[in-house]
């Protein structure tokens, strides 16, 4: 079962336009940590940013802002007032903890949302 | 300073080569992992070596085998290579496995001819 949905595949925006970006996650885990990363053209996969499952305040960082809802396990992304370099893939991640013994822990990523930013 | 560093950024092999991949890190994290990404995918862990210990996804082929000479390198060796395992591969490095960002480098964008 994916255990990270980012349901839109590609989004097209004209530029100066706000744009969320969605991420809805699974987990058996009562403590976990989310994350968004930007993959931009070149390739090198960025953080953004983490939260932690018991921190559900929203966050704002310039034109970014995220929205941690547990009640409907979703972690949205806003981008306000979107300009050309805001084009790239986004993921959203999940980390999620092995079975104690059979596995190993990792982060979970989404399958990403390729925003275009148009001029 | 946060980086990643990955040598060579692109590679051309043939399917009867041996070549390595490198990957560098100076922040002093404990975890480093090696992924691999095609077009339009998200990265797929291949292998995790955090606090000396490796960890493998078991669907990675044997053709592909990591080496930690120190807890700032992870190489990455590959033999054999088909042709689907042309893809980027990303090296990453975090604090710790679990809760902790990840720091990616740029890549190695590997062609298998």
């Amino acid at each position: 079962a994916q255990k990270v949905t980012q349901a839109q595949t590609e989004i097209s925006v004209v530029e100066k336009e706000d744009v969320t970006l969605d991420c809805v996650y699974e987990t058996r885990d009562t403590t976990y940590y989310l994350f968004w990363y930007k993959q931009p053209p070149s390739g090198e996969l960025v953080f953004l940013i983490r939260r932690n499952s018991f921190d559900e305040q929203n966050e704002i960082s310039g034109r970014y802002s995220w929205n941690f809802q547990k009640s409907t396990s979703s972690f949205n992304f806003t981008i306000t007032a979107s300009q050309v370099v805001d084009s790239a893939v986004y993921f959203c991640a999940l980390s999620e903890a092995g079975v104690l013994g059979t596995s190993y822990d990792k982060v979970i990523f989404g399958p990403g949302t390729s925003l275009s930013v148009i001029p | 300073d946060t980086e990643v560093t990955q040598t060579p950024k692109h590679l051309v092999m043939g399917m009867t080569n041996k070549k390595s991949l490198k990957c560098e890190q100076h922040m002093g994290h404990r975890a480093m992992y090696w992924y691999k990404q095609k077009a339009k995918k998200p990265p797929e862990l291949m292998f995790v070596y955090s606090y000396e210990k490796l960890s493998i996804n078991e669907s990675v082929p044997s053709r592909f085998s990591p080496e930690c000479p120190n807890s700032s390198l992870l190489n990455l060796h590959l033999h054999a290579l088909q042709p689907e395992d042309s893809a980027l591969y990303l090296c990453a490095s975090s604090q710790d496995q679990r809760w902790s960002e990840q720091y990616f480098g740029p890549g190695t964008r590997l062609t298998v001819t």
